[in-house]
């Protein structure tokens, strides 16, 4: 089974710096796609970037990038210019490339706070 | 509106009570997920619909909780015998299905929370 690892409960960050959560996961699969979701209080997840696995490109969605490292099975994710709408809690997550098997496998999530 | 919809918001129930929380899919999407979230955790998969049918139900935590989407929409996620650790927020996503080696994303709502008291 797979399984999503992030060690880091807490994080903060000035407003306009920049900050970077991380996540490890294990799996014995080579297709698969790795995903960070935001969850605001509001409790909505939103997809913030994904990346799939063979791709060697990292993802970057304007702010957001990731350090995507296959063959340490790490995905970090990267903010850049932090902004006060940023505070959430960030999930990484894992979904088989294969048909059929798309469920999600979450971390624990890190909170990040934005410091004005 | 055009998101996944969740109703109750909020359910208060005694321990022993069954319940049962609605999704409303986006219209046409095909897969239906219904995930756990505990307090303070990530969430965890339940079971997953493509159109009607039950695909993995390997997630559900016991014979107590049943999810059905008879007409491959609306989906209903039914708890019986409520005990406290079923307290938690019950996340819904649906998502398209555009080919066997496409990328789905999944659209969340925004949950129910499950009190048992």
């Amino acid at each position: 089974a797979q399984t999503v690892t992030q060690s880091q409960p807490e994080m903060s960050v000035q407003e306009a710096e920049t900050v970077t959560l991380s996540c490890t996961y294990d799996t014995s699969e080579s297709d698969y796609y790795l995903f960070w979701y935001k969850q605001p209080p509001s409790r909505q997840m939103i997809l913030v970037i994904r990346q799939e696995a063979y791709k060697q490109q990292n993802a970057t969605e304007n702010r957001f990038s990731v350090n995507f490292q296959k063959a340490a099975k790490s995905f970090s994710l990267k903010i850049s210019d932090s902004q006060l709408g940023d505070a959430a809690m960030y999930f990484c997550a894992y979904r088989s490339g294969s048909f059929g098997n798309e469920k999600l496998t979450f971390g624990t999530g890190t909170r990040l706070t934005i410091i004005p | 509106g055009a998101g996944v919809s969740q109703s109750p918001r909020y359910k208060v129930a005694k321990r022993g009570q069954d319940v049962a929380l609605r999704c409303d899919p986006i219209s046409g999407h095909v897969s239906l997920f219904w995930y756990q979230q505990a307090l303070g955790q990530g969430p965890e998969f339940l079971t997953y619909f493509q159109n009607e049918a039950q695909l993995d139900k390997s997630g559900l935590p016991s014979d107590r909780f049943f999810a059905e989407r008879p007409e491959g929409s609306v989906s209903t996620l039914k708890i019986q015998r409520t005990q406290q650790e079923d307290s938690a927020v019950y996340l819904c996503a649906s998502s398209l299905v555009r080919g066997t080696f496409s990328y789905n994303e999944q659209f969340f709502g925004p949950g129910t929370r499950l009190t048992v008291l």
